[in-house]
C-alpha cells in the first residue's frame, strides 16, 4: 500500500525557534498534500492544502506567516512552524492523495505524524 | 459547508461480539465520498472503509461493513467479531466529489474500547 512518512516523528525546541517538519509520498507522486494538527483526544483539524508548484491554500483563521508551506515536488512538502510559542505545541500530521488514483480509487494517505513541543 | 457528527464519543465491545459506530453528515450535494479512518494509540490514521454516494451498495472490507443510508444521510460501520487490535479512536469523514476539492471533513471521533 501506499506510503507516506513524516520526519521529524518528534521534535522539542525553545521558543522563538523554526521547526521544519517534511512530509514525504514514497512509492506515489502527489500534486496535493494537506497539514492537519491535532489536540488531545480530538479530532483532526485542517490546516491548510498544499499544491505542488503553487501555492498552499489555508484554512480560515490559520496563520499564513507562521505556518509555512512548501511543495517544491511531487513527492515533498514541508510545514514550517515560525517563532515557534508553546501554544503551536501539538500534533502535526500530513496526508497526500495519490496522483495516480482517480474517482472511485481515491482516497488520501496518511503519515504517521510529527509531535511538537516548544518549551 | 458540510459537517459531519459522530454521536457517540465513546463506545465499548466485548472480544467477539459485533458493534456499530454512528456517523450522520449534513451536506447539500449528491456526489461525495465517505470514509471511516482509524487512528490507534500509535496515532497513525489508517483508512478502514470507503463509500461512494453513487453507489447504491454498502461497502465491505472483511470484518468492517457500513450502512450507508443516502436519504438519511447515514454512514454507520459494523465491526463484526471485534479483536483487541480494533481498539482505537474512529472518525467519520466526508469529502466532496465535484471539482479539485479532495478536503476531508471530519467528525469528532468515537473511541472504541474493546474488552477482552
Amino acid at each position: 500500500g501506499a506510503v507516506v512518512s513524516q520526519h521529524p516523528s518528534r521534535v522539542i525546541c525553545k521558543s522563538g525557534t523554526s521547526v521544519k517538519i517534511e512530509c514525504r509520498s514514497l512509492d506515489f507522486q502527489a500534486t496535493t498534500m494537506f497539514w492537519y494538527r491535532q489536540f488531545p483526544k480530538q479530532s483532526l483539524m485542517l490546516m491548510a492544502t498544499s499544491n505542488e508548484g503553487s501555492k498552499a491554500t489555508y484554512e480560515q483563521g490559520v496563520e499564513k506567516d507562521k505556518f509555512l508551506i512548501n511543495h517544491a515536488s511531487l513527492t515533498l512538502s514541508t510545514l514550517t512552524v515560525t517563532s515557534a510559542h508553546p501554544e503551536d505545541s501539538s500534533f502535526y500530521i500530513c496526508s497526500a492523495r495519490d496522483d495516480g488514483l482517480r474517482g472511485a480509487g481515491e482516497t488520501q494517505y496518511f503519515g504517521p505524524g510529527t509531535r511538537l513541543l516548544v518549551l | 459547508a458540510q459537517t459531519v457528527t459522530q454521536s457517540q464519543p465513546e463506545m465499548s465491545v466485548q472480544e467477539a461480539e459485533t458493534v456499530t459506530l454512528s456517523c450522520t453528515y449534513d451536506t447539500s450535494e449528491s456526489d461525495y465520498y465517505l470514509f471511516w479512518y482509524k487512528q490507534p494509540p500509535s496515532r497513525q490514521m489508517i483508512l478502514v472503509i470507503r463509500q461512494e454516494a453513487y453507489k447504491q451498495q454498502n461497502a465491505t472490507e472483511n470484518r468492517f461493513s457500513v450502512n450507508f443510508q443516502k436519504a438519511a444521510k447515514s454512514f454507520s460501520l459494523k465491526i463484526s467479531d471485534s479483536q483487541l487490535g480494533d481498539a482505537a479512536m474512529y472518525f467519520c469523514a466526508y469529502r466532496s466529489g465535484g471539482g479539485s476539492n479532495y478536503k476531508l471533513t471530519f467528525g469528532k471521533g468515537t473511541l472504541l474500547t474493546v474488552n477482552p
